[in-house]
């Protein structure tokens, strides 16, 4: 079993519509969760970081770690065509010299 | 403001060739990283460099050797390639530690090996 799973996608929305990217982990000891967004052809950018459980909100991303559940969401409302891309969670504990990353989810919204 | 650049962007080598794949970061950051992106796998981490000086192996480091040459430059050698490492491969940097700083990677090198 990966420390990591999340869905491959695709996942296909009309342009306005909210997408919800969701993870699961294992490693309970995990506290920092994080969202990349990968075009294609580029590298991974850091979209959003959040340290241990609760909500942040970065104007049309929210993203929710659930560590009860060992689940994490990112939701993105108003969704735009250039939100067309690769969305990996990554995660890593304290104290330790690795972040985990899920395989990526990838996004087509179309117009 | 270039940030991460990794050089070449695309190679093709024969089985057992070597090649060095380079990086460089201008944002003065301590801690470097090489990973290899695979369909299914996602991001794996080959070897990472903490600080200066410093070079640790990751999840999959069978087959590389890194240099950590200055705090800039931190390069990848696939000594005899093989197909296996067929990949595409990210380099990237972040002001200290894996936790809590954010990675800022670079475009890739697609590296081919036949």
């Amino acid at each position: 079993q990966k420390e990591v799973e999340q869905d491959p996608g695709p996942l296909s929305v009309p342009e306005g519509a909210i997408v919800s990217l969701n993870c699961t982990y294992s490693n309970s000891a995990f506290q920092y969760f994080m969202w990349y967004r990968q075009y294609s052809r580029k590298g991974p950018e850091l979209l959003m970081y959040t340290y241990s459980s609760g909500n942040k909100e970065d104007g049309r991303f929210t993203a929710q770690v659930d560590k009860s559940s060992k689940y994490i969401s990112l939701f993105i409302r108003d969704s735009q065509p250039s939100d067309s891309a690769t969305y990996l969670c990554a995660m890593s504990a304290q104290n330790t010299d690795k972040l985990i990353f899920g395989t990526g989810t990838r996004l087509q919204v179309f117009p | 403001n270039a940030g991460v650049t990794q050089t070449p962007k695309f190679q093709v080598l024969k089985t057992g060739q070597s090649m060095t794949l380079q990086c460089a970061q201008d944002m003065n950051h301590n801690s470097m990283y090489w990973y290899r992106q695979d369909p299914g796998m996602g991001l794996r981490l080959i070897y990472y460099s903490a600080s200066e000086g410093t070079t640790d192996k990751g999840e999959v480091p069978n087959g590389y050797n890194v240099s950590r040459l200055n705090k800039r430059e931190f390069s990848l050698r696939l000594e005899s390639a093989a197909p296996s490492q067929t990949s595409v491969y990210f380099c990237a940097s972040s002001e200290e530690g894996f936790r809590d700083q954010p990675q800022h990677f670079g475009d890739g090198t697609r590296l081919s090996i036949l």
